[in-house]
């Protein structure tokens, strides 16, 4: 069936240091992930996505790896920052391709 | 360059009312997704539609629950006769296309709590 999940529901780190948020979904034939940020109280707002004809994509202060093999994406976020505070999904498109199925969020705590 | 935009920020509704979520698109943005979080939950897809049709509903409940979005206005997600389960925060999302590679914005969302 197809079904998103996240490694760790919680990660706490220091300001600065860099984080690396995983996920792993189970559909071999999905073609596109994106990853949102979700802040207490707000709707899901897009980071990054990729395509599964790509293994890395990289944006402001954040990377997405993608691994076909073992059907893993994972999220990276550079020098991360107190705002970056929040509850991070990786979704990927069902097979029909008509929805976003997501997991169940990893929960990012960045300390000063 | 407005978001999605959901309406009512909060709703509270009594046992056996009927709740009435709006969500109107980004401009130029003819396709709507509605998802049901759960606290501490990821967001569960319940149904997409375009314009005047419903495309895929497959996670709607089968009973109480119903999705439109008319040729004019906004999108309505329409829950009859609430119990306290559907006490949820509803998110809309809306994108251009269903392309594989469309990215889909969310709305603030709607808080419903059934009391």
């Amino acid at each position: 069936g197809e079904s998103v999940g996240l490694h760790l529901p919680t990660l706490s780190v220091q300001e600065g240091d860099n984080s690396i948020i995983n996920c792993a979904y189970s559909n071999s034939a999905s073609d596109y992930f994106i990853w949102y940020k979700q802040e207490s109280g707000k709707g899901p707002q897009f980071i990054i996505d990729i395509r599964s004809n790509m293994d890395k994509r990289q944006g402001q202060r954040v990377t997405v790896l993608l691994n076909k093999t073992v059907k893993h994406l994972s999220l990276q976020i550079a020098a991360t920052q107190p705002g970056d505070s929040a509850v991070y999904f990786c979704a990927e498109k069902n097979q029909a391709g008509t929805a976003l199925i997501f997991g169940k969020g990893t929960t990012l705590s960045v300390s000063s | 360059n407005a978001g999605v935009m959901q309406n009512p920020r909060h709703l509270v509704r009594r046992r056996g009312q009927e709740a009435r979520l709006r969500c109107s698109p980004m401009k130029g943005h003819s396709h709507v997704y509605w998802y049901r979080q759960l606290p501490e939950e990821g967001l569960k897809f319940m149904v997409y539609l375009q314009k005047e049709n419903i495309i895929d509903e497959s996670g709607m409940p089968k009973e109480r629950f119903s999705a439109e979005f008319p040729k004019e206005g906004p999108s309505i997600l329409r829950i009859q006769q609430v119990v306290r389960g559907d006490s949820a925060a509803y998110f809309c999302a809306s994108s251009p296309g269903t392309g594989s590679n469309t990215e889909a914005f969310f709305g603030q969302g709607t808080r419903l709590t059934v009391v």
